[in-house]
């Protein structure tokens, strides 16, 4: 079974240019979360999606921050524009939704992407 | 407002010997906690799980107890090896939540000596 995959795994750009992440879930999985870990912190919700409807975000910036799931598969996050602040590790991450048993809490996670705002 | 606290940032153990990671909660919803494990320019991957109707869940080298009553659960890894080193990260969830939305903590940092 492939796992998440999401991509660029590294970015560098200057504050106040744009980016985007894309991110993969695995086959079949409902959900799709985008987190932002900010290093010596645990991962925080930005935004979460149950097939290509948003459940949740409440934590995301929408006055920069932007997230949409094509047709319930494929997820793009995009910042426009960047601020320092923004430096961190973008996770991506499926499970298979509410529903499936205990094991529908258990979210399997890309490498993530490392952005650096200069 | 941490939900889910993990108040040691750090911990080193002699390979071979016991680890033990704790964290505490202050939400009384959460009835679901995971740990995961994250190893640098890696995704946390799922470990072990327990739900509040259990006080202990067994995998192998790896216990979680839930103390419901104090808000804490504590990972027990034995015996320690090398290959244990990375951040584990304890998190919580609500099956009564409309949605399954899982808090994460601040993670412990584990170091296992050879």
């Amino acid at each position: 079974e492939a796992g998440v995959a999401q991509s660029p795994r590294y970015k560098i750009i200057e504050k106040r240019q744009s980016v985007a992440f894309w991110c993969n879930p695995i086959s079949g999985h409902a959900t799709l979360y985008w987190y932002q870990q900010i290093l010596g912190q645990g991962p925080k919700l930005l935004i979460q999606f149950q097939n290509n409807g948003v459940v949740d975000d409440s934590q995301l910036p929408k006055d920069r921050f932007s997230a949409e799931r094509l047709k319930g598969v494929d997820s793009t996050l995009k910042i426009q524009p960047a601020k320092l602040e923004d430096s961190a590790v973008y996770l991506c991450a499926s499970s298979s939704g509410r529903g499936q048993g205990l094991f529908s809490y258990e979210q399997y996670f890309g490498p993530g992407t490392r952005l650096t705002v200069t | 407002d941490q939900q889910v606290k993990q108040n040691s940032p750090s911990l080193s153990v002699q390979e071979g010997r016991i680890s033990i990671l704790n964290c505490d909660y202050t939400n009384s919803m959460f009835d679901y906690f995971l740990w995961y494990k994250k190893y640098p320019a890696e995704g946390p991957t799922f470990l072990i799980s327990i739900s509040s109707i259990k006080d202990k869940n067994e995998d192998g080298r790896f216990t979680v107890f839930l103390n419901k009553s104090a808000k804490h659960l504590s990972l027990h890894i034995v015996p320690s090896q090398p290959g244990d080193s990375a951040v584990y990260f304890c998190a919580a969830s609500s099956f009564r939540a409309s949605y399954d939305k899982v808090i994460f903590g601040p993670g412990t940092s584990l170091s296992v000596i050879p």
